[in-house]
């Protein structure tokens, strides 16, 4: 089945500490984004990617790095710069549905936690 | 600027009808879409309506967007335990080349008994 695959779905880390969350689609999308969520909040976009090697930051893009070496491929580092770092991450793509919409499609997501 | 307002909170009985507003603000808006997240879980497409419809239906759900008034709503016939879940309002454009959405805070839909 074609879907997007985040790893891990939890994961905890200590102030001060880089961490890296995988994000792997086989949809064949060009486009692929990172969300934050916060409880009582939507979704906050993070960074983009329309091609490969290629990105571009979102609203809240300090504190986080992402490379697009692969189509199939976005990762997300969250730095020790990023002040308030626990929160669920969404890594998405996008398609095209055959009636022209552009749809976003959603991984299960990963829940960092800095203890 | 963008922006998409709804409600937090919704609490129905099962069987019964719910409805789920959204309001934005972008009037240059394509799509506009429903999505449902379940506890610890992704979001899930819904459905959409292009921003040239007036209603959309898809078995249970009706979409109704009024474009004058920039409101959206969701309808979802006869309710079931199974419905419970978040759901957003996203309205989406084309912004530099990308798809760009804008999601609301979410409506946390309880059904209970």
């Amino acid at each position: 089945d074609g879907g997007i695959t985040q790893s891990p779905k939890y994961l905890f880390r200590k102030e001060g500490q880089n961490v890296t969350l995988s994000c792997e689609q086989n949809l064949n999308h060009d486009a692929m984004y990172w969300y934050r969520q916060d409880p009582g909040q939507g979704l906050r976009l993070i960074y983009y990617s329309q091609i490969v090697n290629d990105f571009q930051k979102g609203d809240i893009a300090e504190g986080y790095s992402v490379s697009r070496e692969k189509k199939e491929s976005f990762p997300l580092t969250v730095t020790s710069a990023q002040k308030n770092p626990t929160a669920f991450y969404l890594c998405a793509s996008t398609g095209v549905l055959p009636s022209g919409a552009n749809v976003l499609t959603f991984g299960a997501g990963s829940r960092l936690t800095v203890l | 600027g963008e922006d998409v307002e709804q409600s937090l909170f919704l609490s129905v009985r099962e069987g019964d009808s719910s409805v789920i507003n959204c309001t934005y603000t972008d009037s240059s808006s394509t799509y506009l879409y429903w999505y449902k997240q379940e506890p610890g879980a992704g979001l899930q497409l819904l459905t959409y309506i292009f921003s040239n419809m007036d209603m959309k239906q898809d078995q249970r759900l009706t979409v109704l967007l009024n474009k004058k008034d920039k409101h959206l709503s969701l309808r979802i016939a006869d309710t079931q335990t199974g419905d419970s879940a978040i759901y957003f309002c996203a309205e989406g454009h084309l912004s530099g080349g990308y798809n760009k959405l804008i999601f609301g805070a979410g409506t946390r839909l309880a059904v209970h008994p």
